[in-house]
């Protein structure tokens, strides 16, 4: 089947602008991760859903962060009022199993802040 | 916070020829696993090991796990220049529902 999609691929923000970032994970998958990865960097831990519910968002960096998987599928990465240290990498990762299994990851989403 | 680091950071090698890099970490596991990344993408896992195994095996790939020195080593043999990419090791910190990544190391394979 296909893998774990994300959008958009590339986003743009103005400093303070409100961004939504999607992921599509792996049909079934229980476990969703949202990882951020600055340039040159191993990703960081942001945050893990166990089907709807969120069971560590202990690396959210500040609350301008918020994610959410409503139904146990898509879901989504909210960073209000944008700051220029959010720009990086997220990626979205699944799993069929729980907690640190092997994880499947997707193709990420760049976002720059000017 | 990073948990693995691997060592070298960058490696530069021609094709056919043997890749090794290192990867440490601080805290106990259950597992540690490395993944692949190529350039603008996501990351593909490889390799997965228990900490009570200490030698797997995968296709080229050869992972070792020393966890009485907390370290582990990812071997590519006879390299392709499409195993360009960058090299991660990720562990679970001891049953966290979490991958802790390291720095990752840089491989050019020159054709």
């Amino acid at each position: 089947g296909a893998g774990v999609s994300q959008s958009p691929r590339y986003k743009v923000a103005k400093r303070g602008q409100d961004v939504a970032l999607r992921c599509d994970p792996i049909s079934g998958h229980v476990s969703l991760f949202w990882y951020q990865q600055a340039l040159g960097q191993g990703p960081e831990f942001l945050t893990y859903f166990q089907n709807e519910a969120q069971l560590d968002k202990s690396g959210l960096p500040s609350d301008r962060f918020f994610a959410e998987r409503p139904e146990g599928s898509v879901s989504t990465l909210k960073i209000q009022r944008t700051q220029q240290e959010d720009s990086a990498v997220y990626l979205c990762a699944s799993s069929s199993g729980y907690g640190a299994v092997t994880q499947y990851f997707g193709p990420g989403t760049r976002l720059l802040v000017l | 916070s990073q948990q693995g680091e691997e060592d070298p950071q960058a490696l530069s090698i021609q094709e056919g020829e043997n890749a090794t890099m290192n990867c440490s970490y601080k805290t106990s596991i259950n597992n540690l696993q490395w993944y692949r990344q190529n350039s603008g993408r996501g990351l593909v896992h490889l390799i997965l090991i228990r900490s009570n195994e200490r030698e797997k095996h995968s296709g080229r790939l050869r992972v070792t796990l020393d966890t009485s020195k907390k370290s582990s080593s990812l071997l590519i043999t006879a390299s392709r220049a499409a195993d360009t990419a960058s090299y991660f090791c990720a562990t679970d910190e001891g049953g966290n529902n979490r991958l802790a990544f390291g720095k990752g190391n840089q491989v050019v394979v020159i054709p």
